[in-house]
């Protein structure tokens, strides 16, 4: 019954690949994001989705783009990885903005 | 002025003490102000939040002290155990908006 799933837990792959993460959140929030956590505990916010509408862009490479088929799964599309891609994503949801909750995190190495 | 200024950026305390994690902002329209736990190898978790409408709020152990005139809140960890060894973060939100601002973090570690 976990309230935010994310797939797969760990990916590692090479330069140059084409890889995608999977959240899905069961709480009936209308809002979800992408976190992206580098070695030092940064997080960043990446985008968010609210009602499948696409709400907050940061400066991220066009190599990641983001899709919400419906408003309780969000996915990460990552072309052409780089090393510096490397880090742990974390999906997050909430009502409204409010209250986050994160998921349990992706660990990417790009190798 | 979007920043959320956290210090220290690790702390060592011993079991039994108070820890304290300092975060500061600038902008004004900045009015929720959550407190993130998050253990090696987790996602980050809610552990408390407090409106600049109270001063002050507790929660078991946990308590977050508000002061607004200097644009400062804090989280104070009473009786600090073993367990609370995590990583801390402070957010700030202004109303409307759906975009936190996180503080860079404070690694506390709880000597037994």
């Amino acid at each position: 019954d976990t309230a935010v799933s994310q797939t797969p837990k760990y990916l590692v792959t090479q330069m140059g690949n084409d890889k995608s993460i999977k959240c899905e959140q069961n709480l009936g929030h209308d809002t979800m994001y992408w976190y992206k956590q580098d070695s030092k505990k940064f997080l960043k916010i990446m985008f968010s989705y609210n009602n499948k509408e696409l709400i907050i862009n940061e400066t991220v490479p066009n190599r990641f783009s983001p899709k919400s088929p419906d408003k309780a799964h969000l996915n990460l599309h990552i072309n052409s990885l780089e090393l510096g891609d490397s880090a742990v994503y974390f999906c997050a949801s909430s009502w409204r903005g409010v209250w986050q909750f994160f998921g349990p995190g992706t660990r990417l190495t790009v190798l | 002025q979007q920043q959320v200024k956290q210090s220290p950026q690790s702390l060592i305390v011993q079991k039994g003490g108070i820890s304290i994690i300092n975060c500061a902002y600038e902008n004004t329209a900045f009015d929720y102000f959550p407190w993130y736990q998050q253990f090696p190898g987790k996602g980050p978790a809610l552990l408390i939040a407090i409106r600049p409408d109270v001063s002050e709020k507790k929660e078991g152990r946990f308590t977050i002290s508000f002061n607004k005139s200097a644009k400062q809140f804090s989280l104070h960890i009473m009786d600090s155990q073993p367990g609370d060894s995590a990583t801390y973060f402070c957010a700030a939100q202004s109303s409307g908006t759906y975009k936190y601002i996180f503080g860079t973090g404070t690694r506390l570690k709880v000597l037994a």
